[in-house]
């Protein structure tokens, strides 16, 4: 399978453990993004990175949340001190990078549950 | 006011139906639009881009308004297969983040 992949599929954490979730995007895909999607409504924007550089962080990503992509491949979004409202599923989305308007593709996401 | 907003439905309509959804984006500076599909509790997969001109693919029809800031799409000759959530999304500048509505449940019955 070569698309957008997600690990792990399933979180189940209790409040104010630090969990970290992994995206490995469609290879040679030089721009990955994280978005959060909660019952109801559709995925709000997190962050994103062109190559290892990370280029935008939306207001959402409170200081417990942060993401690297170390070498411009894989990335991980790590939440600390976890709470009840960031039971939510966490989406990684990768694009080529080489175009100005481009698909991007979405890997099958990370359900995280805080209890 | 939400920046892309839709209406949640859901719409239920029978095989064979044609069914209408309607999207409105507010920042008038959105360059590129989308719809997506997305399937219960699977990740969102791009249906179509949505071009000035209109555009048609197969039973699915997609129309943009700039000027009054609202983007539809219609489907054809509904199939169980459709039954899905439709996502209205709009992207201000390239290569950045993708604006997401709630997205407008669609069930499609025999």
């Amino acid at each position: 399978d070569t698309g957008v992949s997600q690990n792990p599929r399933h979180k189940i954490t209790k409040r104010g453990q630090n969990v970290t979730f992994r995206c490995d995007p469609i290879s040679e895909h030089n721009r990955l993004y994280w978005y959060r999607q909660t019952l109801g409504q559709g995925p709000e924007f997190l962050t994103y990175f062109q190559n290892e550089a990370q280029l935008e962080k939306s207001r959402l990503l409170s200081d417990r949340f942060s993401a690297e992509r170390p070498k411009g491949s894989f990335s991980t979004l790590e939440i600390q001190r976890t709470e009840q409202g960031d039971s939510a599923m966490y989406l990684c989305a990768s694009s080529l990078g080489l175009a100005a308007w481009e698909t991007q593709y979405f890997g099958p996401g990370t359900r995280l549950l805080v209890l | 006011r939400k920046e892309v907003e839709q209406d949640p439905g859901p719409f239920n309509v029978p095989e064979g139906a044609t069914v209408a959804f309607n999207c409105t984006y507010s920042n008038s500076a959105s360059q590129s639009f989308f719809w997506y599909r997305q399937d219960c509790r699977k990740e969102p997969k791009l249906l179509m881009s949505v071009y000035s001109s209109g555009n048609e693919d197969g039973r699915f029809t997609a129309q943009l308004n700039r000027a009054s800031q609202y983007i539809s799409l219609l489907i054809r000759d509904s199939k169980l297969s459709d039954s899905a959530t439709y996502l209205c999304v709009v992207n201000i500048q390239a290569g950045t983040a993708l604006i997401f509505g709630k997205g407008t449940t669609l069930s499609v019955s025999s």
